[in-house]
């Protein structure tokens, strides 16, 4: 079983509606990421949490909210989803104290009409 | 913002030809990383090296690192047309506990049989 696992894989919404993508790791790390990925510009950082109790916004938080319900889970919202939020998300995990490393989930295509 | 940019964007080669991308990066760093990307699909991790480190072996890669030059490359030997994919370098940033990662735009590879 993958280690990062993320539901939905795709999605399809329209203009103005709320929507969550769901993120679960069985790996026990502490730290997780919310990434979105547009052609040609890479990985930007949404937001991330080191913690149940910390939720820091990253580069391009703006439009989102993040859940952290429990060690493994970290959920990002979109509160009313606009068309420029079309993009590929990914979630991450890391271990922290030394442990640099992500560990990516397989990503949820998002397309907003 | 980007802190790392790859160069080049694109890259076509043979079989069996090494594959040397590079990174570029602004700011000071804790680690470098390398990660892969497969089209469509999660990050995978290849290799750290760390800011005190100049150079780092993993199988068929080898990865260096100039701090002076803020520049790092990573070269795959003997390339497999299992090879293709996109390259992402990734700074850590220095100190603190407030650790995370920024990617570049990547480097698409295309490895030709």
């Amino acid at each position: 079983d993958a280690d990062v696992t993320q539901t939905p894989r795709n999605r399809i919404t329209k203009t103005g509606k709320r929507i969550m993508l769901e993120c679960s790791q069985t790996k026990g790390h502490d730290r997780m990421y919310w990434y979105r990925q547009d052609p040609g510009l890479g990985l930007r950082l949404i937001y991330y949490s080191f913690d149940v109790k910390d939720i820091n916004k990253g580069e391009i938080s703006d439009g989102y909210s993040v859940s952290r319900q429990a060690q493994a889970k970290f959920s990002l919202s979109l509160e009313s989803a606009i068309p420029n939020q079309t993009a590929l998300y990914f979630c991450a995990t890391s271990g922290g104290g030394g442990q640099e490393t992500q560990y990516f989930g397989p990503g949820t295509r998002l397309l907003v009409l | 913002s980007q802190q790392g940019e790859e160069d080049p964007q694109a890259l076509s080669i043979q079989e069996g030809e090494n594959a040397t991308m590079n990174c570029s990066y602004k700011t000071s760093i804790n680690n470098l990383q390398w990660y892969r990307q497969n089209s469509g699909r999660g990050l995978v991790h290849l290799i750290l090296i760390r800011s005190n480190e100049r150079e780092k072996h993993s199988g068929r890669l080898r990865v260096t690192l100039d701090t002076s030059k803020k520049s790092s490359s990573l070269l795959i030997t003997a390339s497999r047309a299992a090879d293709t994919a996109s390259y992402f370098c990734a700074t850590g940033n220095s100190g603190g506990s407030n650790y995370k990662l920024t990617f570049g735009k990547g480097t698409l590879l295309t490895v030709n049989p």
